[in-house]
């Protein structure tokens, strides 16, 4: 059974700093590796996919890397700005592949 | 493109009722799926439904039930309702199920 976790469960920085988000996943047969933000009381938005044979994928200021030998996903975000102040969650697929195993969250507060 | 989108936004129920929810996917995408997130228990998935099959089910009770209509449009039903079920509900949509999924904004559902 799959399980991730995500360290830490908060997170407060000024604004501007990059910053490291970490997700871990005891089983390392994953087709898929996403990661999501939600804001409170929304729905969640996907942030970047990295598929199983990928190690990193970007997006703007985000940089998110995949180690399955390891069972370790980083969500790398430069910059911080105020309105990136959300939960980020990241989740896997394994066996079951239409399944999405969800972390506790990151809640992160850029402060100004 | 239109996203995932959910009706209702809110519901309110009283305990023993039972309520539907409807849930329209990104046009082309045939997997639909359902989450359950609690403060206490997270991110939970419900089933997966892929052309009208349902192809995956989580460990919730048989007062949780859903189907998928020709155009991809899904339901989820709870009979009998109990007020552990007050929840956000999400839907997820994909192109086949293992690739990168999408959320709508959820439906929050308050029993009494």
């Amino acid at each position: 059974k799959q399980e991730v976790t995500q360290i830490p469960a908060a997170l407060s920085v000024p604004e501007g700093e990059n910053l490291v988000l970490n997700c871990s996943f005891t089983d390392s047969a994953i087709y898929n590796l996403q990661w999501f933000r939600q804001d409170p009381g929304k729905g969640l938005t996907s942030l970047l996919l990295i598929q199983s044979s990928q190690r990193e994928q970007t997006s703007g200021r985000l940089n998110a890397s995949l180690d399955k030998s390891s069972g370790r996903s980083t969500l790398y975000i430069a910059a911080s700005q105020p309105g990136d102040s959300a939960t980020y969650l990241c989740a896997s697929n394994t066996g079951t592949a239409s399944k999405l195993t969800f972390g506790t969250g990151t809640r992160l507060q850029v402060t100004l | 493109k239109a996203g995932v989108t959910q009706t209702p936004r809110y519901l309110i129920k009283t305990r023993g009722q039972q309520v539907t929810l409807s849930c329209s996917p990104i046009s082309g995408h045939r997997s639909v799926s359902w989450y359950q997130q609690t403060p206490g228990q997270g991110l939970q998935f419900l089933f997966e439904y892929f052309s009208e099959t349902q192809r995956n089910k989580g460990n919730f009770p048989g007062r949780f039930s859903g189907r998928q209509f020709s155009n991809s449009r899904s339901e989820m039903n709870v009979s009998t309702l109990e007020l552990g079920d007050s929840a956000l509900y999400l839907c997820a949509s994909s192109v086949t199920g293992t690739t990168e999924a999408f959320f709508g904004q959820g439906t929050r559902l308050t029993v009494v």
